[in-house]
């Protein structure tokens, strides 16, 4: 059962351009929503995260809209550079006890050509 | 800077052999896991530990053991490696607060690439 979807599987934006990564999740019990960038030959790092108490958060150009209702969040990167091609993963946690572990999404390569 | 580190970066085992991936963290984290990611597949969490010696399931542990002898190193075990074994894998860390509230965020080591033959 994959508790969080991710799509797409990957994406080809121009330079300047805007990219849009989405997930959904099926758990109501997750309160934490991050979202890992993974360059080639590295293990992912923590990008921007968000608590489904706000319906959005911004860093730089990084922005994750969150839709409680919807069960989905997404990860937009405005003025996409070439820089940021890089595989994407959305992740889920929370519902307490042990639940601190992540259900990951499946990973969206992401190609931003110059 | 936190730093998690794996013993190798690639490893070329044979069908039928033990195989030992090891994962050091330098930061006092409390938690550590594993993963391995295929492609098309994502990260899918193989094992994790809160403590020393203690260890739980994640939710593809099958051929698979871990050991935590000591707080910073974090064993993946291979008993008998398998071809469809052949994978990126990836150790993590992450703290515990002081009011014994685990941190979600995960610090990730760089990945051994194990081929088995």
């Amino acid at each position: 059962q994959q508790q969080v979807k991710q799509s797409p599987q990957s994406l080809i934006v121009q330079k300047g351009g805007i990219s849009i990564i989405n997930c959904a999740y099926e758990n109501t019990a997750f309160d934490y929503f991050p979202w890992y960038q993974q360059f080639p030959g590295k293990g992912p790092a923590l990008l921007i995260a968000i608590r489904p108490d706000v319906s959005e958060k911004k860093e730089g150009r990084f922005t994750i809209s969150f839709n409680k209702s919807a069960k989905q969040f997404s990860l937009h990167i405005m003025d996409s550079q070439p820089g940021d091609s890089a595989t994407y993963f959305c992740a889920a946690s929370g519902g307490g006890g042990s639940n601190y572990k992540l259900t990951f999404g499946k990973g969206t390569l992401l190609t931003v050509n110059p | 800077d936190v730093k998690v580190t794996q013993s190798s970066r690639y490893l070329v085992k044979r069908t039928g052999e033990k195989v030992f991936l090891e994962c050091v963290q330098d930061m006092d984290h409390e938690n550590m896991f594993w993963y391995r990611q295929d492609p098309g597949l994502g990260l899918r969490l193989i094992y994790f530990s809160y403590d020393v010696k203690m260890k739980e399931k994640g939710d593809i542990p099958e051929g698979y053991s871990v050991s935590r002898e000591k707080k910073e190193r974090f064993s993946l075990i291979l008993e008998s490696a398998s071809t469809n074994q052949t994978s990126m894998y990836l150790c993590a860390s992450s703290p515990v607060l002081a009011t014994g509230t685990s941190v979600y965020e995960q610090y990730f080591g760089p990945g051994t690439r194990l081929t088995v033959t």
